[in-house]
């Protein structure tokens, strides 16, 4: 069974720092990789994906890499923003199986809080 | 403009009671999930449907069920509400062969 582990639980910057939150997963034999925000209240929102394939995903300030073999992913923000204040999850796609019953079905870690204050 | 949107938005019921929350989807998605988010466990999968008529159980199933008799909609229906299945509950949608989830913006549920 594929366990998702965040570390840290919870983050505070001063803004302006570069900050790297990380992602372990037990079962190496993952689709891809994909990294969440919420925010307080609401739904969540995809930032990056990652497929098992690659190695990294870069959208603006963030950057998301991807080392299978040892089971970690990082996402790492650049220049942080007070608007960047939220939960971060990040989350595990299994290979899809013989029965096609496996598509899409996300596996979550706990998420990071992470707080930027000016 | 596409969405998903679940309602309500919150719901306070009685343990014992039968409780349907709704999910609907413009998208024209058919793979459609239901998260259930608590401190401590994150979001776990309860119900998953790739498509009208199809349903599957997900990590933590008991107690839930769905059905879909449409693309548009995936409701889920909590049979007899306990005090456990207090919680935030999130839909999500994904086109088949395209990876990114979409996420409603959940439905607060508390069993008194």
């Amino acid at each position: 069974k594929q366990e998702v582990t965040q570390i840290p639980a919870a983050l505070s910057v001063p803004e302006g720092e570069n900050l790297v939150l990380n992602c372990s997963f037990t079962d190496s034999a993952i689709y891809n990789l994909q990294w969440f925000r919420q925010d307080p209240g609401k739904g969540l929102t995809s930032l990056l994906l990652i497929q098992s394939s690659q190695r990294e995903q870069t959208s603006g300030r963030l950057n998301a890499s991807l080392d299978k073999s040892s089971g970690r992913s990082t996402l790492y923000i650049a220049a942080s923003q007070p608007g960047d204040s939220a939960t971060y999850l990040c989350a595990a796609t299994p290979q899809p199986n013989a029965g096609g019953t496996s598509y899409g079905k996300l596996t979550f870690g706990q998420g990071t809080i992470l707080t930027v204050h000016p | 403009d596409a969405e998903i949107t679940q309602s309500p938005r919150h719901k306070i019921t009685e343990t014992g009671r039968q409780v349907t929350l709704a999910c609907h989807q413009t998208w024209n998605h058919n793979n459609m999930f239901w998260y259930r988010q608590d401190l401590g466990h994150g979001l776990r999968l309860i119900h998953y449907s790739y498509g009208v008529q199809d349903t599957n159980k997900g990590e933590v199933s008991d107690g839930y069920s769905v059905s879909r008799s449409n693309t548009e909609d995936l409701p889920l229906t909590l049979e007899s509400a306990a005090s456990s299945q207090t919680s935030v509950y999130f839909c999500a949608s994904r086109a088949t062969g395209i990876d990114t989830q979409y996420f409603g913006p959940g439905t607060r549920l508390t069993v008194l």
